[in-house]
């Protein structure tokens, strides 16, 4: 399978400050990067993807990067606001397994 | 919209027991998926199918079945429950295979088992 590592577990900011969530993987093979959302009590909602023939991707005030060399991809959010709040898992897509590893993810507090 | 609605949102139940968990989608998806998720692991995948009656196992297969007699469901069944089975399980359907695409999920089902 594949070993995805995400960090940092929390993760606490002031409203209007960035936040950055950083996962690392190992298998090479891996070719599809996607970020999900998961506020209390509701379901995780993709936010965020990435496929391994780009190295940047940005919507508004999310952003993705791809390292394929170090084998790292990062969440960048600028500008949080309070409904930020959110646990945020990373994923990856092993071609091999065909199959989706996710992350342990990231619980994200804003503070007003 | 997608739709993925899960039968139960809460469940008890007592050691031994059969449980059913059912998923519908709404999407004509032909992928449909059950995750389990706790608290600083993660999601980990239970089992997938890509179409109906075909299934595969995902990480954590064992103690569980599961059943797609039709395209828009997808059943997952613990034949006698177990403590250690009590956890937030999660349907989700997709147009793309393995999970190589937006996935959508349900609410949630949250099992306890006693």
């Amino acid at each position: 399978g594949e070993n995805v590592e995400q960090h940092p577990s929390t993760l606490s900011v002031q409203e209007g400050d960035s936040a950055v969530i950083k996962c690392t993987y190992s298998d090479s093979a891996s070719n599809y990067f996607p970020w999900y959302k998961q506020e209390l009590g509701k379901r995780p909602q993709l936010i965020i993807d990435i496929r391994s023939n780009v190295g940047e991707k940005k919507d508004q005030r999310i952003a993705v990067t791809l390292n394929k060399t170090a084998k790292h991809f990062s969440l960048h959010i600028t500008e949080t606001q309070p409904e930020d709040s959110a646990v945020y898992f990373c994923a990856v897509f092993l071609l091999g397994a065909n199959n989706l590893f996710f992350g342990t993810g990231t619980r994200l507090t804003v503070i007003p | 919209d997608v739709k993925v609605t899960q039968s139960s949102r809460y469940l008890v139940k007592r050691t031994g027991e059969k449980v059913f968990l059912e998923c519908v989608q709404d999407m004509d998806h032909e992928n449909m998926f059950w995750y389990r998720q706790d608290p600083g692991l993660g999601l980990r995948l239970i089992y997938f199918s890509y179409d109906v009656k075909m299934k595969e196992k995902g990480d954590i297969p064992e103690g569980y079945s599961v059943s797609r007699e039709k395209k828009e469901r997808f059943s997952l069944i613990l034949e006698s429950a177990s403590t250690n089975q009590t956890s937030m399980y999660l349907c989700a359907s997709s147009l793309y295979s393995g999970g190589n695409g937006e996935l959508f999920f349900g609410e949630g089902s949250r099992l306890t088992v006693l």
